[in-house]
């Protein structure tokens, strides 16, 4: 069984730049959820996918977006980086139907930093 | 007001003794489920445990059981029997309503030292 996997594992940017994270969910899974680590904090939603839609928004600004691919893998897109958005971004796959926990698969996340 | 409350930053536990991670979290949602997720180094987030507010039992994995006290509004991890390896930062979290969403809300962690 795959795991998630994320690319890339690490990046620098500067101010205003724009990024774009990778993500391969898990084999079967069709829910993919972005979160964002700041240093020293926990995990904070930045949204979800379910089947090519958006299914789900945390409180987070219009700029940062994402896609789900057919295959359901997914990217985060962040414009105008801010040096806030300097943090380990984690991709968590799941079953969006079925399953009793739908317990959340993690990537190893990507370590941006933005100078 | 915070949703998950980790009030112990750091702790530290000998090998092969057991050791408690506080959480309490709060919800005015009849129908929520508790995940703890270990984090090593490596960034990944890995999951430990889950409990269901339905849930009659105090969920267990292995050496990992969640003492889940409804009414305080807590669920601890309890880690018996500690290994070097288990030294790595703790996560509590919960996903409220019953559906299979994936927005977890995180509480702010506690890092946990096995000495040998």
């Amino acid at each position: 069984e795959t795991g998630v996997t994320q690319s890339p594992t690490h990046l620098i940017k500067t101010r205003g730049q724009q990024v774009t994270l990778r993500c391969s969910s898990q084999s079967g899974h069709n829910t993919v959820s972005w979160y964002q680590q700041a240093l020293g904090q926990g995990p904070q939603f930045i949204f979800q996918y379910y089947r090519e839609e958006e299914n789900g928004r945390g409180n987070f600004p219009p700029r940062f977006s994402g896609l789900q691919f057919p295959n359901y893998s997914s990217e985060l897109n962040v414009n105008a980086l801010e040096l806030d958005d300097s943090a380990l971004y984690l991709c968590a796959s799941s079953l969006g139907a079925g399953g009793y926990t739908g317990e959340l698969f993690f990537g190893e996340g990507s370590r941006l930093t933005v100078l | 007001a915070q949703k998950i409350t980790q009030t112990q930053p750091g702790m530290f536990v000998q090998e092969k003794e057991a050791v408690t991670l506080d959480c309490t979290y709060d919800t005015s949602d009849p129908s929520y489920g508790l995940f703890w997720y270990k984090q090593p180094s490596s960034g990944e987030m890995i999951f430990l445990i889950y409990q269901g507010s339905y849930d009659q039992q105090n969920a267990t994995e292995g050496r990992y059981s969640l003492n889940f006290q409804k009414a305080r509004k807590s669920a601890n991890l309890v880690i018996s029997a500690s290994q070097l390896g288990d030294s790595a930062m703790y996560f509590c979290a919960m996903r409220e309503g019953s559906g299979n969403t994936g927005k977890l809300i995180f509480g702010q962690g506690t890092t946990l030292q096995v000495k040998p």
